[in-house]
């Protein structure tokens, strides 16, 4: 299957700063990125869905100033979390598809930690 | 009613044992349906897709749609410790990027015993 990396693994950051993750497709041009956060033995709570060059659209009570997707290129997506608190502590993960594609794939994930 | 019904589990099963896994949906306009498999503290890694109903089977796996009935399973044969875990299905009804989304279901923890 496809190959979804995702930067960094893990990040511990205090309250107050921003932090930026990276969603890379690394063999396929991903027209379609979506950022998704899951608490702990929840299932994935859809946060925003991008295409290559256009706006993201958020889920409803996603703050879109606080959670800032890029998606500039066919191949990379970020994440900006922006004046973290420590309610944002949770695990974020990235996913992607080819246009048309059926198939999704998902990145293995980042581990937010705000102190 | 959830878009997409799933039994949380825990399904606890011995070694080399059949599993049954199975979720149920209201919308009948689901037309795309994915099977995959999460670990601990990692990304979900897609197991299996299939667009119609019947069967697919890969390896271990067979994924099972039935339409009409709005149900689909997956069934792990010879089941392994290492196959523990929690699956989740997810449905789409259009490849449309417009209207494409993935609904899930909210994962069965699946535990194999040695």
């Amino acid at each position: 299957g496809a190959v979804v990396s995702q930067h960094p693994s893990r990040v511990i950051c205090k309250s107050g700063t921003s932090v930026k993750i990276e969603c890379r497709s690394l063999d396929f041009q991903a027209t379609t990125m979506f950022w998704y956060r899951q608490f702990p033995k929840q299932s994935l709570m859809l946060m925003a869905t991008s295409n290559e060059g256009s706006k993201a659209t958020y889920e409803q009570g996603v703050e879109k100033d606080k959670f800032l997707i890029n998606h500039a290129s066919l191949t990379l997506s970020t994440l900006t979390v922006t004046s973290a608190h420590p309610e944002d502590s949770s695990f974020y993960i990235c996913s992607a598809r080819e246009k048309w594609g059926g198939e999704q794939y998902f990145g293995p994930g980042t581990r937010l930690t705000v102190t | 009613q959830k878009e997409v019904e799933q039994d949380p589990g825990p399904l606890s099963v011995p070694e080399g044992a059949i599993v049954s896994l199975n979720c149920t949906y209201s919308n009948s306009a689901f037309q795309y349906f994915m099977w995959y498999r999460q670990y601990s503290r990692k990304g979900p890694e897609l197991l299996m897709y299939t667009y119609s109903s019947g069967n697919k089977e890969d390896g271990r796996f067979t994924a099972q749609v039935d339409k009409s009935s709005k149900y689909i399973s997956l069934f792990i044969r010879d089941s392994q410790p290492s196959d523990s875990a929690t699956y989740l299905c997810a449905m789409s009804w259009s490849l449309m990027d417009s209207s494409y989304k993935l609904i899930f279901g909210s994962g069965t923890r699946l535990l194999v015993r040695p």
